[in-house]
């Protein structure tokens, strides 16, 4: 079946630290991969997509590669901020799944000023 | 962009109780929508597919008579938590997929609802 490890929080930075978050992935098929944000007292919102092998997402300064030889979507920020402070999950839609997500466990952040 | 609500975003009821939680897909069409359960510090584990029109469809492991989910319209599935006991306690979340039309399952974005924090006293 789909699986997504990610790397285990909580993740503590200073403000404009470089920030990566691990995340590797087994499924059958070729998914598409996310990562969704969860800010404190909010719902997740979709932080960045890519569909295929080497296509990379970004947005709000974060991107993820992805990496099918290495089944790999790995999140980076090259300057990180307090506002950036959620809990990061990572996930996949089999596109034989009926779009259903399977996610990872869930990385917590807080970026400290 | 898409929006989905949830209502109640936060209830507390006593055991043995029915609760009834509303997902809405407030500008786009959902012939499907997710219910997911978040327990604290831990990821989100789908627990059903709304399908409009017929039957959900639950994940193993998930009691159907406990979880009664309803998708009654186009842009509104229920899940109602039936004789909760303490245990059912968690932050239920709901989503929905703005469908591209295309021969393949193309990356559709699953918009989430803000989630409802259920305590069973």
């Amino acid at each position: 079946g789909n699986s997504v490890t990610q790397m285990e929080g909580p993740v503590t930075l200073s403000e404009e630290a470089f920030l990566t978050i691990n995340c590797t992935y087994t499924a059958t098929g070729y998914p598409s991969l996310f990562w969704y944000v969860q800010y404190p007292g909010e719902g997740l919102q979709l932080l960045l997509k890519a569909t295929k092998a080497d296509d990379k997402g970004s947005n709000k300064g974060f991107e993820a590669t992805y990496r099918k030889e290495t089944t790999s979507f790995h999140l980076e920020k090259g300057s990180v901020q307090v506002s950036d402070s959620a809990v990061y999950f990572c996930a996949l839609s089999d596109h034989g799944s009926a779009r259903q997500l399977t996610f990872g466990s869930g990385t917590q952040l807080t970026v400290l000023p | 962009g898409a929006v989905v609500s949830q209502h109640p975003s936060r209830v507390i009821c006593k055991s043995g109780t029915s609760v009834k939680i509303e997902c809405r897909s407030l500008d786009f069409q959902a012939t499907t929508m997710f219910w997911y359960r978040q327990f604290p510090k831990k990821s989100l584990m789908l627990m059903a597919t709304s399908n409009e029109g017929s039957k959900a469809t639950y994940e193993q492991g998930v009691e159907k008579d406990k979880f009664l989910i309803n998708h009654a319209s186009l842009t509104l599935s229920t899940l109602t938590v039936t004789s909760a006991h303490p245990e059912d306690s968690s932050f239920y979340i709901c989503s929905a997929p703005l469908q591209i039309p295309g021969p393949f399952w193309e990356a559709d974005t699953q918009y989430f609802g803000p989630g409802t924090r259920l305590t069973v006293l």
